[in-house]
Parts: structure tokens; sequence; C-alpha cells
């Protein structure tokens, strides 16, 4: 079974400041690894994802996450906020082969500040 | 190409009543995964098909069924609505079978049960 955990439901930055979403996960087996971002009434979005490659992801939007196999850890980052950034985050583990099921972790809402 | 289509995008049903929900993935893919969302429980998985198949399902009680028919469209339906069925419905398409392949979502179906 995997599990998902964001530390921190809602983080406030200021435009242009570092942006830090945490992820911690569980897996029994090798994970996939995703980020999703939401916008008000809209569904959820791709940012990037882990497959194993690179540990070091790049996504969409400047935002980019390191995979720590050692820490379970799967934190996302952006180093300057835009006022665009305003969401909320979702982290979410796959746990490979044919199981389509997506564990997603609570969400953190990204509040950016003029 | 156009994205994943959801209908309709709001509902307002009583308790007791039922109510099917519609997802029109992108055209080739051939998975259909839905989930619910609820401020207190997050994203929850629903169920996923595959060419007509169910291959996995979540934990939901039995008044939660879904379909999908031979052009990969599908269809969730929800039986003796209780209160706490009100979320937003999302429903998410993928091309590949394997867990990596990154979910396309819809902009959901509101659901209010009164």
């Amino acid at each position: 079974a995997q599990s998902v955990t964001q530390l921190g439901s809602h983080v406030s930055v200021s435009e242009g400041a570092l942006v830090l979403l945490r992820c911690n996960y569980s897996s029994s087996v090798p994970p996939y690894l995703f980020w999703y971002v939401q916008y008000p009434n809209q569904g959820l979005q791709l940012l990037l994802k882990y497959t194993s490659a690179a540990t070091l992801v790049k996504g969409i939007n400047g935002f980019e996450a390191e995979f720590k196999k050692s820490e379970t850890s799967f934190h996302l980052t952006k180093p300057s906020a835009h006022m665009s950034d305003a969401a909320e985050y979702f982290c979410a583990v796959s746990a490979g082969g044919s199981n389509y099921k997506l564990t997603f972790g609570k969400g953190t809402l990204l509040t950016v500040n003029p | 190409k156009a994205g994943v289509t959801q209908t309709p995008r709001y509902l307002i049903k009583t308790r007791g009543q039922q109510v099917t929900l519609s997802c029109s993935p992108i055209s080739g893919h051939r998975s259909v995964s839905w989930y619910q969302q609820t401020p207190g429980q997050g994203l929850q998985f629903l169920f996923e098909y595959f060419s007509e198949t169910q291959r996995n399902k979540g934990n939901f009680p039995g008044r939660f069924s879904g379909r999908q028919f031979s052009n990969s469209r599908s269809e969730m339906n929800v039986s003796t609505l209780e209160l706490g069925d009100s979320a937003l419905y999302l429903c998410a398409s993928s091309w590949l079978l394997t867990g990596d392949s990154p979910l396309h979502f819809g902009n959901g179906t509101r659901l209010t049960v009164t």
C-alpha cells in the first residue's frame, strides 16, 4: 500500500520568494511520483512526474522536484513565486505496473502575496 | 486535441435520488478513472476502467458504480444519494497502461445533495 503526506496545508509566500512544498511518500515498491496543480473551479493539471530516470525533475511553469529515496521525499520547488502560482498543489504516488490507482496527498494551498 | 469533458458541471439533487455523471476522455485514451474530492477527505479513488472492464475499485459503498462504453466514454452512477455524497467528482483519462502514465483530468462535476 502507498501513502502520501504533504506537510503544511497552507503555505504563504511573497511574490519573488522561493516556493517549497513538501511531500513524503510511503510505498512498498519503487514508486512513480507526481505533482498536480488545481486552480479554482478546475480539474487537476500535471506539473511534473518522477519515473525512476533523473532524480531532479523539471516541470512546467518553472517548477521542479527532487526525488530523495533515503528521505522518501519528493518536494516541489520554484525559485521565484509569481502571483499566478496561487493554487492548490497535490502530490501523488502510484505503485506502478498496471496499477492505475493514484494516491493523493491532502493538498497544499499556496498563497502568493504581492 | 480536446481535453477530458465532464457533464454536467453542476448538479443539485435531493437525498434518496440517484444521479449519473458523464465523462468523455481525450481521443485515443482508453483508460478512465474517477475520483471524489471533498474538503475533508481530499481526493479519493473511486474506480478505473480500461476497454470497458473495471480494473481497480476504491473503498466506496456499492451505491457508487460505473461503466465504460466501447468508445471509451464513461459514466458513474450514485444511487440513494446521501448528504455526504456532496463533492466534486473528477474524471481522468490516460493513454498508456502503466502506472507511470500521467492522468489528464476534466474540470469535474460538482454535486450538491440537499
